[in-house]
């Protein structure tokens, strides 16, 4: 069973666009929830990240928005830039942070 | 800080073999994890350790892999008896355990079973 639900697969935004991308999650034991950004040949890379305590965090033109009843969280890049052209996963882990359990990612397409 | 090594970055074997990756995480961190990636997923948890103590371990790995963390730095991954199933990314991640648990993921190595 996929512990975290993330969608769309893919995703084209023309430069200036907003972009978002969706993951559901089932286990309410999950109270941080990471987002990672993957370059091609690169490791994944942390963008941000939150606790079920706040509904929403904004880093710069990323936002993440968290409804902790509806068990959903989003990313949201505002201003979006062929630069963040990549593939974005979401992921869950408990308190202890000894597990983490990532969405099957998606891949982002901003056009000039 | 030089960020997180993997060793090797590619690795071609042949079914039945033996492989060993090693993972060199940044220093002082003492939490050190792997994790699988297989084409268009997302990273796939493997195994935890907290200094040299292995503390979590997926019921989805099978006896043929098995990792270390001897002295608590780096951290090896062995797989026995290689299957073409298991061609895939294999990736390290560290952190400190404060601020939030920020994990330094490594580029991975990637293996490929003919």
């Amino acid at each position: 069973q996929q512990q975290v639900k993330q969608s769309p697969q893919s995703l084209i935004v023309q430069k200036g666009g907003i972009s978002i991308i969706n993951c559901a999650y089932e286990n309410t034991a999950f109270d941080y929830f990471p987002w990672y950004q993957q370059f091609p040949g690169k490791g994944p890379a942390l963008l941000i990240a939150i606790r079920p305590d706040v509904s929403e965090k904004k880093e710069g033109r990323f936002t993440i928005s968290f409804n902790k009843s509806a068990k959903q969280f989003s990313l949201h890049i505002m201003d979006s830039q062929p630069g963040d052209s990549a593939t974005y996963f979401c992921a869950a882990t408990g308190h202890n942070f000894n597990k983490f359990y990532f969405g099957s990612g998606t891949k982002l397409n901003v056009k000039p | 800080d030089t960020g997180v090594s993997q060793d090797p970055r590619h690795k071609i074997t042949k079914r039945g073999q033996n492989v060993t990756f090693r993972c060199d995480p940044i220093s002082e961190h003492n939490r050190l994890y792997w994790y699988r990636q297989t084409l268009g997923q997302g990273p796939e948890f493997l195994t935890y350790f907290q200094n040299e103590a292995q503390l979590e371990k997926s019921r989805l790995l099978s006896d043929r892999f098995s990792a270390e963390r001897p002295k608590g730095s780096f951290s090896t991954l062995e797989i026995q008896r290689t299957e073409q199933g298991d061609s895939a990314m294999y990736l390290c991640a560290s952190s400190s355990g404060q601020g939030g648990n920020i994990q330094y993921f490594g580029a991975g190595t990637r293996l490929s079973v003919l």
